[in-house]
């Protein structure tokens, strides 16, 4: 099993400029999520999805857009690139469970995206 | 009080040392809890689920507190591969999905 594959592994932007992170998983979860670290931040949710067809804004969300097609794939995309959004970022699945806060279900994450906006 | 609190650290030990680190959060109704571990530049891992009154995997010990609303992970006999950031993780809200990562707290072992 490749597990959470995340791509490119690196990418410097020009400022105004927009693209996609690709995240896919091939372990059949439902839940899928997107992190940004920062140094001194630790992890931010910036969006998540329980299912194909379903998306959902976290708590840093500006900025960056989300679909969910299919079970496996869940893009990120920068709409316009800008200095403030240089950072690690991670994708994450899990399964979910219709008893989630006895779930003991953690996330596996991939092996992130190093994103310089300049 | 902040969603998820952890000790600053960082800790520095020496190999064979027990060390412990402690993380608060607010959610009362929290049920699950996660301990990961993060090495320098590389995506966090899970180390252990928390649920019940603890969990114990060989010399990784995690024990929670409800009353007291806080988790502790405890390391027996350190070993240098032991060194990495370790991240406390709670649910953000009563569905279990969306987790709260700690800020983490650094351990260095050393020989």
């Amino acid at each position: 099993n490749a597990g959470v594959t995340q791509t490119p592994k690196f990418q410097v932007l020009k400022t105004g400029q927009s693209m996609t992170l690709q995240c896919a998983q091939d372990m059949n979860h439902e839940y899928m999520s997107w992190y940004r670290q920062d140094p001194g931040m630790g992890l931010r949710l910036i969006h998540y999805s329980v299912g194909a067809g379903i998306t959902d804004q976290g708590e840093v969300p500006n900025g960056y857009n989300v679909s969910r097609s299919t079970t496996e794939d869940f893009p990120l995309r920068l709409l316009s690139a800008a200095p403030s959004q240089t950072s690690v970022y991670f994708c994450a699945s899990s399964y979910a469970t219709s008893t989630a806060i006895f779930s003991n279900y953690g996330y596996t994450f991939g092996s992130g995206t190093r994103l310089t906006v300049v | 009080r902040k969603e998820v609190e952890q000790d600053p650290g960082p800790f520095n030990v020496p190999e064979g040392a027990t060390v412990a680190f402690n993380c608060t959060y607010s959610n009362s109704a929290s049920q699950s809890f996660f301990w990961y571990r993060q090495d320098c530049r590389k995506e966090p891992k899970l180390l252990m689920s928390v649920y019940s009154s603890g969990n114990e995997d060989g010399r990784f010990t995690a024990q929670l507190n409800r009353a007291s609303q806080y988790i502790s992970l405890l390391i027996r006999d350190s070993k240098l591969s032991d060194s990495a950031t370790y991240l406390c993780v709670v649910p953000r809200d009563n569905y279990g999905q969306n987790f709260v990562f700690g800020p983490g707290t650094r351990l260095s072992v050393l020989p």
